[in-house]
């Protein structure tokens, strides 16, 4: 168990809705990541935070902004979601000091209808 | 081209057998390779890291061709708990940013 926890882990929302997920840590990891998973891809890298207030793109980061405050939290927002933002959304941390190793929270389902 | 391409499966499997699974990439400076673990409907759990010289975890033995850009998973003696996706994954650059295949489903039944 890597101290990993996402809310909510179900939505169901309405197109152009504003959606936040959340993704909590308790072990003080310096990076923390987004990504979304859909049928037929690779989990794909949405965001990422290196340190608070210290965030970049990943490979599919439109339509999608993040925050981090503070070392603990990385809020994962959709300004207005759209159909094709429905997708599951891991959180990850990376453990350890040279390694690249990633453990991942549960999961959010997230429905845009 | 996909960066990390895995034969999706499904792969059946009785139970005992032995069942290897391959994996390419295309970046070259990839720095760090890795096997994950995907039940259905759960997160990602990482299953080994996988090094140059080879290494075993129990049943589980992977192999990484940095000339071929090739890296495997060997499953000896499958355990019906052993069905799941298996993600092979690369990372590289500053951030250790992962890139993951599509998966490779193995199921294993008596």
């Amino acid at each position: 168990d890597a101290g990993i926890t996402q809310s909510p882990r179900h939505k169901v929302t309405e197109t152009g809705t504003p959606v936040t997920l959340r993704c909590h840590q308790t072990e003080n990891h310096r990076y923390m990541y987004w990504y979304r998973q859909d049928p037929g891809h690779g989990l794909r890298l949405i965001h990422y935070s290196y340190g608070v207030k210290d965030t970049d793109k990943g490979e599919v980061s439109d339509g999608y902004s993040v925050s981090r405050s503070k070392t603990e939290d990385f809020l994962l927002t959709l300004e207005s979601a759209t159909s094709s933002q429905t997708s599951v959304y891991f959180c990850a941390i990376r453990v350890g000091g040279g390694a690249d190793t990633q453990y991942f929270g549960p999961g959010t389902r997230l429905t845009v209808l | 081209r996909k960066e990390v391409e895995q034969d999706p499966g499904p792969f059946n499997v009785p139970e005992g057998a032995t069942v290897a699974f391959n994996c390419t990439y295309s970046n070259s400076a990839s720095q760090s390779f890795f096997w994950y673990r995907q039940d259905c409907r759960k997160e990602p759990k990482l299953l080994m890291s996988v090094y140059s010289s080879g290494n075993e975890d129990g049943r589980f033995t992977a192999q990484l061709n940095r000339a071929s850009q090739y890296i495997s998973l060997l499953i000896r003696d499958s355990k019906l708990s052993d069905s799941a996706t298996y993600l092979c994954v690369v990372a590289g650059g500053t951030a250790s940013k992962l890139t993951f295949g599509t998966g490779t489903r193995l199921q294993v039944t008596l």
